[in-house]
């Protein structure tokens, strides 16, 4: 099983800096990686898939970067609306597809 | 639109079993895989089971293996669920695949609580 490990639990950005969220597989997944936000009460939403490439509709704000074992995502200037718990997920290697333990972001 | 709408939550005792449902919408039913994913009180999400487009692969996480079936018909997904366990208690939800293995669509969730 592929152990997806994310950095830092949780994160307290100012509005309009930068935030950067880390996530690290335990063996190579080539770009087989996707960042979801989650808020309370709603699903999931897809924000990149294939590690770098925004879903539709996401704003360009969000990036994703990275290949291998350590990925990155980075939302440039950080809006109210951005609270939430981002979480990575690997699907090269399964079952069982995983995801990480999450970063809960928090506006400060 | 594209809409994947789940059946209402439920209170089970633990030894006991149900059946979760997710309608499709708004696209291909057929042309997809669907997944179920959960989310336990205060935790994390966890990948639980996928079925291929045909319904002829069906793979499941270790930890419901044997006790979760997952099936499709045209235009539902479905995930029954035998010998409930306290530890099964969470949100369920049914997600489209993208086509990679990516969650693009995701059901509004299920909450199934496990208790006597």
């Amino acid at each position: 099983e592929v152990v997806m490990t994310q950095s830092p639990v949780t994160l307290s950005v100012s509005p309009g800096e930068r935030a950067t969220l880390s996530c690290r597989a335990s063996q190579r997944i080539n770009n087989n990686l996707a960042w979801y936000q989650h808020k309370p009460g709603q699903a999931p939403r897809l924000l990149i898939f294939g590690a770098s490439i925004r879903a539709t509709g996401v704003p360009a704000r969000f990036s994703g970067s990275g290949s291998g074992t350590e990925f990155t995502l980075t939302i440039s200037s950080l809006q109210s609306e951005d609270l939430a718990v981002y979480y990575c997920q690997q699907y090269n290697n399964w079952p069982p597809m995983t995801f990480g333990q999450g970063t809960r972001l928090e506006i400060k | 639109e594209l809409q994947l709408v789940q059946s209402g939550g439920l209170v089970v005792q633990p030894g006991g079993s149900l059946r979760l449902s997710c309608a499709a919408s708004g696209f291909i039913f057929d042309d997809y895989t669907m997944h179920w994913v959960r989310q336990a009180p205060g935790k994390g999400l966890e990948w639980v089971s996928l079925i291929t487009t045909d319904g002829g692969g069906r793979y499941y996480a270790d930890s419901v293996k044997g006790r979760f079936t997952i099936s499709r018909d045209n235009s539902s997904l479905f995930l029954q669920i035998n010998s409930l366990r306290t530890e099964d208690t969470a949100l369920y939800y049914c997600a489209k695949d993208y086509g990679s293995g990516a969650f693009n669509y995701w059901g509004q969730g299920t909450l199934v609580t496990v208790s006597s």
